[in-house]
């Protein structure tokens, strides 16, 4: 069946790094793409989405691409901030079901 | 901005009690999912709801488990006797009308359900 598979934390960085978090998945077809991100203490947010190859979403200064060829979604930022520290879970859309990955734990020292 | 509300945030119950959680979803949405994540593992889709009937169940959502819309704004999840290992966080979410695959899942902060 379809899965996700992301990069296992938890991931340690300054502030102002550069961030990558790996994201492949295993589907038939080409579901949409999203990353969610959870805060300390709060629910699951939308942080953005790709619905086709080679989209990109982005918000809030993170960015992800739908590639096709490798079948990933890495999700990046230029510059982190000690506020981005949160559980980020990659997830895929099959059939009205959300399949998510276990999700990386996110450390941002100032 | 609108979100999806779910109550109560932690439910301590012994094993065997029934539970209910609830979930107030987002007012223009159509649709309704439950989700779990037991500690330390993925989130795991448990069933959807649509027009005041199940849509699609996983094989967790076993005959202890019943889903509900009572009025025009609440949407719960029941657990009949609950067991150890349905300590988790049970995860509400609704999404607007339009294809499944592409609109987003809008999900609220979680119930904590600790069994004794």
């Amino acid at each position: 069946g379809d899965s996700v598979t992301q990069m296992e934390g938890p991931v340690t960085l300054s502030e102002e790094a550069f961030l990558t978090i790996n994201c492949t998945y295993t589907a038939t077809g080409y579901p949409s793409l999203f990353w969610y991100v959870q805060y300390p203490g709060e629910g699951l947010q939308l942080l953005l989405k790709a619905t086709k190859a080679d989209d990109k979403g982005s918000n809030k200064g993170f960015e992800a691409t739908y590639r096709k060829e490798t079948t990933s979604f890495h999700l990046e930022k230029g510059s982190v901030q000690v506020s981005d520290s949160a559980v980020y879970f990659c997830a895929l859309n099959r059939d009205d079901k959300i399949i998510f990955g276990k999700g990386t734990r996110l450390h941002i020292l100032p | 901005e609108p979100e999806v509300t779910q109550t109560p945030s932690h439910q301590v119950t012994q094993m065997g009690q029934e539970v209910i959680l609830r979930c107030v979803p987002i007012s223009n949405h159509l649709y309704f999912y439950w989700y779990r994540q037991i500690l330390g593992q993925k989130v795991e889709f448990l069933v959807s709801f649509y027009n005041n009937e199940i849509s699609e169940k996983s094989e967790i959502f076993d005959d202890q488990f019943s889903v509900e819309r009572p009025d025009g704004s609440n949407f719960t999840l029941k657990i009949r006797s609950t067991k150890l290992e349905d300590s988790a966080m049970y995860f509400c979410a609704s999404r607007v009308s339009g294809t499944g695959g592409n609109q987003p899942q809008h999900f609220g902060d979680g119930t904590r359900l600790s069994i004794l």
